[in-house]
């Protein structure tokens, strides 16, 4: 299967952004989704892990979900900061580890 | 802390091999799933390979599938990519990550394998 995300979005800092995961085939809800974070010349970083479980240290702002109706899962950040400027990756799997092409957030 | 540092990247000729090297710390690294993931340069993340924490457990992607192959010494905490019959696509920074009991990825810095003649 394959996850697709928008290549890019932007907003303004404080507004709200969601980015969306979408999965070619099979259950969204069969697999876990995972979130990414990738700042410019950084390793990535784990932001949501099991669909909606923020992962240590990462902020309330971040939130995930899963959409069954959809076939895919979206990585909403609210209150948005310059600091949120990244790359973010959709993960998932069966047998295999699949990420999304990922989407560049610009906030400005 | 979680410490995953990457070795063993380079530059090699089409056609030709290499070993990369994790020395993991920080975690019950028997415990745990490891991975290769890899990021060719401005392009996104691709999974390449993970292993089971015994050993007895491994995938492999289809861009990698017959010519790397990825093994783990649990005593000496490390993990390892054989890459044999490298290509130009294979250019890219190589990550070893962890895959905790839970779906938490925690990455290391990454070593760079570049292809070319």
């Amino acid at each position: 299967f394959m996850l697709t995300q928008p290549h890019s979005v932007s907003e303004s800092p404080g507004k709200t952004v969601t980015i969306s995961c979408t999965r070619s085939s099979g259950n969204i809800a069969s697999n876990y989704v995972q979130w990414y974070q990738q700042r410019p010349g950084s390793s990535p970083t784990t932001m949501i892990y099991e669909d909606n479980q923020r992962a240590s240290g990462v902020p309330d702002r971040f939130s995930g979900s899963i959409d069954t109706s959809s076939n895919s899962a979206s990585l909403t950040i609210s209150g948005l900061k310059t600091e949120d400027e990244a790359d973010y990756y959709c993960q998932s799997y069966d047998s295999l580890w699949v990420f999304g092409g990922g989407t560049k957030l610009t906030v400005l | 802390q979680v410490q995953l540092v990457e070795s063993g990247g380079g530059l090699v000729k089409p056609g030709g091999s290499l070993r990369l090297s994790c020395a993991a710390s920080g975690f019950t690294f028997s415990d745990d799933y490891m991975s290769w993931i890899r990021q060719a340069p401005g392009k996104g993340l691709e999974w390449i390979s993970y292993i089971s924490s015994s050993g007895n457990t491994i995938f492999y992607a289809d861009s990698v599938k017959g010519r790397f192959t990825i093994s783990r010494d649990n005593a000496k905490n490390s993990l390892y990519l054989q890459m044999n019959s490298l290509r130009a696509e294979d250019t890219a920074l190589y990550y070893c990550v962890r895959r905790s009991s839970s779906w938490t990825l925690y990455w290391g810095q990454g070593t760079l394998v570049t292809v070319s003649s």
